[in-house]
């Protein structure tokens, strides 16, 4: 099945600091979404983007499909902003189901 | 905007006991997956329904069963718990069957003691 790897594992940074979060995947995409899951564990929706750029607020995420990778920015962190991100792809040879990456685990510290 | 809806939040089992997850997808939406999170894991698909048909088959226990019913709600049963069921179980749904996001559930919460 296609691969999901998601970089860095872990990312420490101070109240204020921007991030980029990668997401490489190993075969061609129809779908792909990034989520921010709360410390409740809520998967919360943050962007459907299998190709191209879209932004909402200080969030915005590039997919580049040709090249099998996408990235997530978020400027500006605040400590609302902690948690896992998943990026989760969905190939186009009727596998019909979004697979996960294992997830970049973002602290922000006041 | 109406979500997906997931019930019970919350459930604690004891080992062997049977436990049933239900989901309510949100109007409209004609496809309903299941995915099971372990403490410190990524969401695993289970199973998937399109128009009350399943679609597809992941790493899902024969302990499990599941269905979509005319209504296109679709539930969860597990039965045999073992502890290594304890998890976090999300539904999502989608639009359409072949395009567009998934939007998941707040998730059921499983405790086997």
């Amino acid at each position: 099945g296609i691969q999901v790897e998601q970089s860095p594992p872990d990312l420490i940074l101070q109240e204020g600091a921007n991030s980029t979060l990668r997401c490489n995947f190993s075969d061609s995409v129809n779908n792909l979404q990034w989520f921010h899951q709360n410390p409740w564990g809520q998967l919360i929706n943050l962007f459907y983007i299998p190709s191209g750029t879209k932004q909402n607020g200080r969030l915005s995420a590039t997919t580049v499909a040709t090249e099998r990778y996408s990235l997530l920015y978020i400027s500006s962190s605040q400590t609302t902003d902690s948690g896992v991100y998943f990026c989760a792809v969905m190939t186009n040879f009727g596998n019909e189901k979004l697979t996960f990456g294992t997830g970049t685990r973002l602290t922000i510290i006041p | 905007a109406a979500g997906v809806i997931q019930s019970p939040r919350h459930l604690i089992k004891e080992k062997r006991e049977t436990a049933t997850l239900k989901c309510y997808p949100i109007p409209r939406h004609d496809t309903v997956y299941w995915y099971q999170q372990g403490p410190g894991q990524d969401p695993q698909f289970l199973i998937s329904f399109y128009e009350k048909m399943q679609s597809d088959k992941g790493s899902i226990p024969d302990r499990f069963s599941a269905q979509q019913f005319s209504d296109y709600h679709s539930e969860l049963n597990m039965s045999s718990l073992e502890l290594g069921d304890s998890a976090l179980y999300f539904c999502a749904s989608r639009l359409n069957y072949l395009t567009g996001e998934l939007f998941f559930g707040e998730g059921s919460r499983l405790t086997v003691l």
